[in-house]
C-alpha cells in the first residue's frame, strides 16, 4: 500500500506561535495529487489544499503555507500565529491513478490560548 | 464546488437493524461515489467504491454483504449497514467522483453521519 505519514499525532502550542505539521508519503505514480484537510469536533472535513505532483511551488494562503518536497516525499503544513480557532485533528491525503483519497492517520492540533 | 449532502446526519439503532445513508451530489454528476469510514479517534479509511449502474467494489476486509452500496443515479449514492453492530458504530462520509480529470472533484466530502449502535 502507498501510505500516507503523519508521524505527530498530538501537538500543541501556545496562541500565536507557528506550528508545522508533518506529512511523508509514498508513491509509484508519476501523477498524484496531495491534499491537506481540517476536521473540526463536528466532524465534517474542511479542504485545505490540492497540490499536483508536477506543481513544487510552495503556497501561502494567509496564515497558511504548504511546502512541497518531491525529492524527500513530503509535503509539510505550516500555520504561522497560530489561533485558538485553528485546533482540530488534521490529514494529509494522496490519489493516484485510482483517484480515490489514501489518507494519513491525522494530527491532533491544539492551540492553548 | 460540489454541493455534498448525507442523510441522517447521525443515527442511533439497536444491534441487528439496519440502516439505510443516503449521499447526494446536489450540483455534480457523481459518476463514482467514494464511501469512507472512520473509527473514533482513527483516519478515514475507504471502504468501497460505487459506480452509477453498476457494482460496488469494496476494500479488502470490508463484507459486502453487510455494506449495501447503491448507486442507481448520478447524483444518489445509498449505503445500507445491515444488521448493524456496536463495532459497526463509526463516522461515514461519501464523497463524489466525476468523470473529469484525476482529482477532479474528489476534493469534496458529504458531511458525514454518525452510526452508533447499542
Amino acid at each position: 500500500a502507498q501510505k500516507v505519514t503523519q508521524a505527530q499525532t498530538e501537538i500543541s502550542v501556545v496562541e500565536k506561535e507557528d506550528v508545522t505539521l508533518d506529512c511523508v508519503y509514498e508513491t509509484r505514480d508519476t501523477t498524484y495529487y496531495l491534499f491537506w484537510y481540517k476536521q473540526p469536533p463536528s466532524g465534517e472535513l474542511v479542504f485545505l489544499i490540492r497540490r499536483n505532483s508536477f506543481d513544487e511551488q510552495n503556497e501561502i494562503s494567509g496564515r497558511y503555507s504548504w511546502n512541497f518536497q518531491k525529492s524527500t516525499s513530503s509535503f509539510n503544513f505550516t500555520i504561522t500565529a497560530s489561533q485558538v480557532v485553528d485546533s482540530a485533528v488534521y490529514f494529509c491525503a494522496r490519489s493516484g491513478s485510482a483517484r480515490q483519497l489514501t489518507f494519513g492517520s491525522g494530527t491532533q492540533l491544539t492551540v492553548l490560548p | 464546488g460540489a454541493v455534498v449532502s448525507q442523510h441522517p446526519s447521525w443515527v442511533i439503532c439497536k444491534s441487528g437493524t439496519s440502516v439505510k445513508i443516503e449521499c447526494r451530489s446536489l450540483d455534480f454528476q457523481a459518476t463514482t461515489m467514494f464511501w469512507y469510514r472512520q473509527f473514533p479517534k482513527q483516519s478515514l479509511m475507504l471502504m468501497a467504491t460505487s459506480n452509477e449502474g453498476s457494482k460496488a467494489t469494496y476494500e479488502q476486509g470490508v463484507e459486502k454483504d453487510k455494506f449495501l452500496i447503491n448507486h442507481a443515479s448520478l447524483t444518489l449514492s445509498t449505503l445500507t449497514v445491515t444488521s448493524a453492530h456496536p463495532e459497526d458504530s463509526s463516522f461515514y462520509i461519501c464523497s463524489p467522483g466525476g468523470s473529469g480529470g484525476v482529482a477532479y472533484n474528489e476534493q469534496f466530502f458529504g458531511p458525514g453521519t454518525r452510526l452508533t449502535v447499542l
